[in-house]
């Protein structure tokens, strides 16, 4: 049942550029979304967030974009840097549910090149 | 501050074998607190989560089961291991009754079974 999806498993950036991740969600329900980026044989880590009643959010170089007609979220990362090279994990959740159940996407595995 | 607390790092177990896995968190009270695990190439699956000591809901028919004795302490056990449980298995915590709230992931453990 794979109400998130990164149908992307993975995207090559030159730095200095700019990379957008992609996601999309099937439950309506889901009301606060997520980003989490991730480096090997570590846990996640908590990116950027967005709740329903925005439809941007902004956090230094990283953006993210909600679509609430298209269930569709993205992450922008404005410039790219080689340091940014890691699995970033779309996730969301229903506040109904007290966030007890969150969803995450497959992963995309973002290779960012000097 | 918050800290959460896994291990071991990596664990290579036989199949048939049993299974242990703990994780503490400090620094908070009446965490709500998850398992979730990845497998090779997918994305992250909910295992398990609590919202109290004693108090276990499970996601999905499985080999393993979960226990919580004490309020900070979530325990992932199985008692015969299958091929199929290896993976990189997480625990997390988020605050009891906040909406919105994002998890805080341990560094991971991971199980190969062989």
């Amino acid at each position: 049942d794979q109400q998130v999806k990164q149908n992307s498993p993975s995207l090559s950036v030159q730095e200095g550029r700019i990379s957008i991740l992609n996601c999309d969600y099937t439950n309506s329900m889901f009301d606060y979304f997520l980003w989490y980026k991730k480096y090997p044989a570590e846990g996640p880590t908590f990116l950027i967030s967005i709740s329903s009643i925005k439809d941007k959010n902004e956090d230094g170089r990283f953006t993210v974009f909600l679509n609430k007609s298209a269930k569709h979220l993205s992450l922008h990362i404005v410039p790219s840097q080689p340091g940014d090279s890691a699995v970033y994990f779309c996730a969301a959740s229903a506040e109904r549910d007290n966030n007890n159940d969150m969803r995450f996407g497959a992963g995309t595995r973002l290779t960012v090149k000097p | 501050s918050q800290t959460i607390h896994q291990w071991p790092a990596t664990l290579v177990q036989p199949v048939g074998s049993p299974l242990s896995l703990e994780c503490t968190v400090e620094g908070t009270s009446n965490p709500n607190l998850y398992w979730y695990r990845q497998a090779a190439g997918r994305g992250l699956q909910l295992l398990f989560y609590s919202v109290g000591i004693g108090q276990i809901s499970s996601e999905v028919p499985q080999n393993l089961s979960a226990s919580r004795p004490q309020d900070r302490q979530f325990i992932l056990s199985s008692k015969k291991l299958l091929l199929s449980d290896s993976g990189f298995y997480l625990c997390a915590w988020s605050p009891r009754d906040a909406t919105n709230e994002k998890l805080f992931f341990g560094s991971g453990t991971q199980l190969s079974v062989l």
